[in-house]
């Protein structure tokens, strides 16, 4: 079956711009994760949704952050005014429930603020 | 203090070489990860753990709730098997869920 998708896989933007990254989670899948992978640097937890609904938004890096999903299904991650230290990979994942489920990853968007 | 840390953060081997990688921990845990990234490549979990041992071929994952201790094992280790290996552990904090990643064991494999 299809596995987590994301788009775009790259992205460059100028800086300043907003951009808007998507996640299509695994079917069926209810809980779903955003994380960031700067370069050089590891993995970063910024957000999770159970449904539609994300209960804690403090590891988004700043208010420029926002995230939403719909119908328990598509994820979109919004970067306002983008900053070069937003570049990086950013990866989605999903998982059948809540803490105890297997996560599958997505390919990762890789993002370039120039 | 990283909440998560690996050991070693590089490991050279020998094709065949049974291979270790540690990962501790210093909060209480929901459950933990391990997770394999190829050179340029995606994330891919191998194994989940709240408790005791895991094997799927050649890798074996095991954790120490009480000791807050996780290791990756890779018996008879081939090239293929060169990637960065993540620990990652679930936890709760301040009633939420959150994942926190130890920065990576870069594991190499000669022929």
């Amino acid at each position: 079956g299809a596995g987590v998708s994301q788009s775009p896989s790259n992205k460059v933007t100028e800086k300043g711009k907003d951009v808007e990254l998507r996640c299509d989670p695994i079917s069926g899948h209810t809980a779903l994760y955003w994380y960031r992978q700067s370069l050089g640097q590891g993995l970063e937890f910024l957000i999770y949704f159970q449904g539609n609904s994300a209960p804690d938004k403090s590891g988004l890096p700043s208010d420029r952050f926002s995230a939403e999903r719909t119908g328990g299904s598509v994820s979109t991650l919004t970067i306002q005014r983008t900053q070069q230290e937003d570049s990086a990979v950013y990866l989605c994942a999903s998982s059948r429930g809540g803490q105890n489920y297997e996560q599958y990853f997505g390919p990762g968007t890789r993002l370039t603020v120039t | 203090k990283n909440e998560v840390e690996q050991s070693p953060q590089n490991l050279t081997a020998q094709e065949g070489e049974f291979i270790t990688i540690n990962c501790s921990y210093s909060v209480g845990i929901s459950a933990l990860h391990w997770l394999q990234q190829h050179p340029g490549g995606g994330i891919v979990s191998l194994f989940m753990l709240s408790s005791g041992k895991k094997k799927h071929g050649r890798l074996i994952a095991t954790i120490n709730i009480q000791e807050k201790h996780s290791s990756l094992h890779i018996t008879a280790s081939h090239p293929r098997d060169s990637a960065v290996y993540i620990c990652a552990v679930r936890l709760i904090e301040r009633g939420y869920q959150k994942v926190t990643f130890g920065t990576g064991t870069k594991l190499q494999v000669i022929p």
